[in-house]
């Protein structure tokens, strides 16, 4: 059945600094794939999405960009905040099965000043 | 003007009881989602309803039972809870099955 892997946390990176998260997906269909972002005791919320093949998210500085080709979506940012720390789910929907949002297990960002 | 809202936040009760959850979203979407996290952060699909009909129904024990009494609302009863349902529940809601979806801000469930 359809997966999401993402790479596992926690990742702690010094403000500024360069910033990738890895997912990878398998599915059978076409699948839209999305970022979400959880902060500290709150629901998660929308960060970026791609619908199609080599489109690319784009959000707050974020950006992912949906490969076929390797099946991946990576979560990158130039320049990482405090405000930054919170955790990130990776996330596929295809309408091939149930149409339902199949998450990651999540990775814990957390910045240091 | 909250999208997304959840009742109570806090529930802290003891083994045996029967609780329940309440959601609400002001969108106008047609779908609706219970999902389950636990202290990991891993985050579990347990039920979905479009336009009141449940669409998704994961394993979970029948002890769990979604109500949707319109399409704006689905509410979680939990009978004679156990210590392993300890864990945050999340409601969310989309336009349709498949699309983004807008989460509550979640219900931290306690069971002593």
């Amino acid at each position: 059945g359809d997966s999401v892997t993402q790479m596992e946390g926690p990742v702690t990176l010094s403000e500024e600094a360069f910033l990738t998260i890895n997912c990878t997906y398998t599915a059978t269909g076409y699948p839209s794939l999305f970022w979400y972002v959880q902060y500290p005791g709150e629901g998660l919320q929308l960060l970026l999405k791609a619908t199609k093949a080599d489109d690319k998210g784009s959000n707050k500085g974020f950006e992912a960009t949906y490969r076929k080709e390797t099946t991946s979506f990576h979560l990158e940012k130039g320049s990482v905040q405090v405000s930054d720390s919170a955790v990130y789910f990776c996330a596929l929907s295809d309408r091939s099965s149930a149409s339902k949002i199949i998450f990651g297990s999540g990775t814990r960002l957390s910045i240091r000043p | 003007d909250t999208a997304v809202s959840q009742t109570p936040k806090y529930l802290v009760t003891q083994m045996g009881n029967d609780k329940s959850i309440k959601c609400e979203q002001n969108l106008g979407h047609d779908t609706m989602y219970w999902y389950k996290q636990d202290s990991k952060k891993f985050l579990k699909i347990m039920f979905s309803y479009n336009n009141k009909e449940l669409i998704i129904n994961e394993t979970v024990p029948n002890r769990f039972s979604p109500k949707s009494p319109d399409k704006a609302h689905l509410n979680l009863h939990i009978n004679s809870l156990e210590l392993g349902d300890s864990a945050v529940y999340f409601c969310a809601s989309s336009h349709q099955s498949g699309d983004t979806q807008y989460f509550g801000p979640g219900t931290r469930l306690t069971v002593l």
